[in-house]
């Protein structure tokens, strides 16, 4: 099974700054890797797959990237709307699917 | 545009067998694949597996024995049974959608919490 580990688990960020999220797996995953925003009590989003295609709709200020085994999320300049849960997931090795802990990005 | 509603009991006693439905609005669930994944409190989203409108499925190894999912094409709807449940298995399930070549989810449902207590 491909363990995905994400850091930080919790990321203090004003509005307007940049955020990178990390996302670590325990075995290559090529270009395998989806990125999900979740904001409680609401349906979860695909932002990102193949590491660095953004979702139908999905603003520009989210993007993408990484191989192998380490990859990134960076929202360039976050929103209020941007303060949630972001999760990364595996396709490359299954069963099973996989996905990271996830971290929650706050506002500062 | 396509939606995806859970609905099941909210409550199950240890060792029944835990019951979901996911219903799919504006759309046709006979196309793509049709997946279950959960959320116990505190922890990573857990995969628990797949079925393709014919029916065929495929399962997470470590929930593979207790778990079936299933699909009623004339209903636009997919279940999931998962039996012999403890308090392991609380959690808030989500049903979500494959649509493309890759397995990745790109549409999801809100969720829906069961918590399994006597």
């Amino acid at each position: 099974e491909v363990m995905m580990t994400q850091s930080p688990a919790t990321l203090s960020v004003s509005p307007g700054e940049r955020a990178t999220l990390s996302c670590r797996a325990s075995q290559s995953v090529n270009y395998n890797l989806a990125w999900y925003q979740h904001k409680p009590g609401q349906a979860p989003r695909l932002l990102i797959h193949g590491v660095s295609t953004r979702a139908t709709g999905v603003p520009a200020r989210f993007s993408g990237s990484g191989s192998g085994t380490e990859f990134s999320l960076t929202i360039s300049s976050l929103q209020s709307e941007d303060f949630a849960f972001y999760y990364c997931q595996q396709y490359n090795n299954w069963p099973p699917l996989t996905f990271g802990g996830g971290t929650k990005v706050e506002i500062k | 545009q396509v939606q995806l509603q859970e609905s099941g009991p909210g409550l199950v006693k240890p060792s029944e067998t835990l019951s979901l439905t996911c219903t799919v609005s504006g759309g046709s669930i006979s196309n793509f694949y049709w997946s279950w994944i959960r959320q116990p409190p505190g922890k990573a989203l857990e995969w628990i597996g797949f079925i393709h409108h014919s029916g065929s499925t495929n399962y997470n190894p470590s929930l593979k024995s207790r778990v079936t999912i299933s699909v009623d094409t004339s209903k636009n709807q997919f279940s999931l049974s998962l039996s012999s449940v403890t308090a392991a298995d609380t959690a808030v399930y989500y049903c979500a959608s494959v649509t493309g070549i890759y397995w990745y989810f790109d549409l999801w449902g809100r969720g829906t919490l069961v918590t399994v207590s006597s």
